[in-house]
């Protein structure tokens, strides 16, 4: 069986300062790797994934993400947040076998940035 | 207008009442899902359905029932709501990696 732990469930941080969203996963089979985020009042939209390749992948809006899969992790992080980027972060992982249609999700990071 | 639609996106209901909510896509997609969003719990996968002659239970189905209607319209729907399926609903589309494309929601509450 699959599980994600996101290991913080709140992170205040100030702006412009640097951020670590933190994300281990356990499972016995190959996985994708997701980070969707959910901005107040919207649903998901992905963030970035990991499918194969580099294990560094970035976003359009300066977060990036590595897989780690000796400590089986895919931590997020931010060198410089801004105030939008206040918002619940989601990691999620898929299971490469079934064709990636069984997505399980942690519990959720929500980030406060403050001015 | 978005790719992934719900309706309704706000419903306030009574214990007992027969609720449907509904998606509609235009990404073309054939999976479909329906996720229930509680606080500190992330999402949790009701219903999933890969085409409209296949319906799977996630992982909380009970309580629930879906029909695919068509390859672009998956419901949901509580036979007899109850308090605790008081929550944020979200519909969903994939590709075959598993990323997800998300509904704004439909936020249900049961009195």
């Amino acid at each position: 069986a699959q599980s994600v732990t996101q290991l913080d469930s709140q992170v205040p941080v100030f702006e412009e300062a640097p951020v670590e969203l933190r994300c281990n996963y356990s499972s016995s089979v190959s996985v994708y790797l997701f980070w969707y985020v959910q901005y107040p009042n919207q649903g998901l939209q992905l963030l970035l994934k990991y499918l194969s390749g580099s294990t560094l992948v970035e976003s359009i809006n300066g977060f990036e993400a590595e897989f780690n899969k000796s400590q089986t992790s895919f931590h997020l992080r931010k060198p410089s947040v801004h105030i939008s980027d206040t918002a619940e972060y989601f990691c999620a992982v898929s299971d490469r076998g079934t064709g990636g249609f069984k997505t399980i999700f942690g519990a959720g990071t929500r980030l406060f940035v403050k001015a | 207008d978005a790719d992934v639609t719900q309706t309704p996106r706000n419903r306030i209901t009574k214990t007992g009442k027969r609720i449907m909510l509904e998606c509609s896509q235009t990404k073309g997609h054939d999976r479909m899902y329906w996720y229930r969003q509680d606080p500190g719990l992330g999402l949790r996968l009701i219903y999933y359905s890969f085409d409209v002659k296949d319906i799977n239970k996630g992982e909380i189905s009970d309580g629930y029932s879906v029909s695919r209607q068509a390859q672009a319209k998956f419901s949901l729907s509580l036979e007899s709501a109850i308090p605790n399926q008081t929550a944020l609903y979200f519909c969903a589309t994939s590709v075959r990696t598993g990323e997800l494309f998300f509904g704004e929601g439909s936020r249900l509450t049961v009195l």
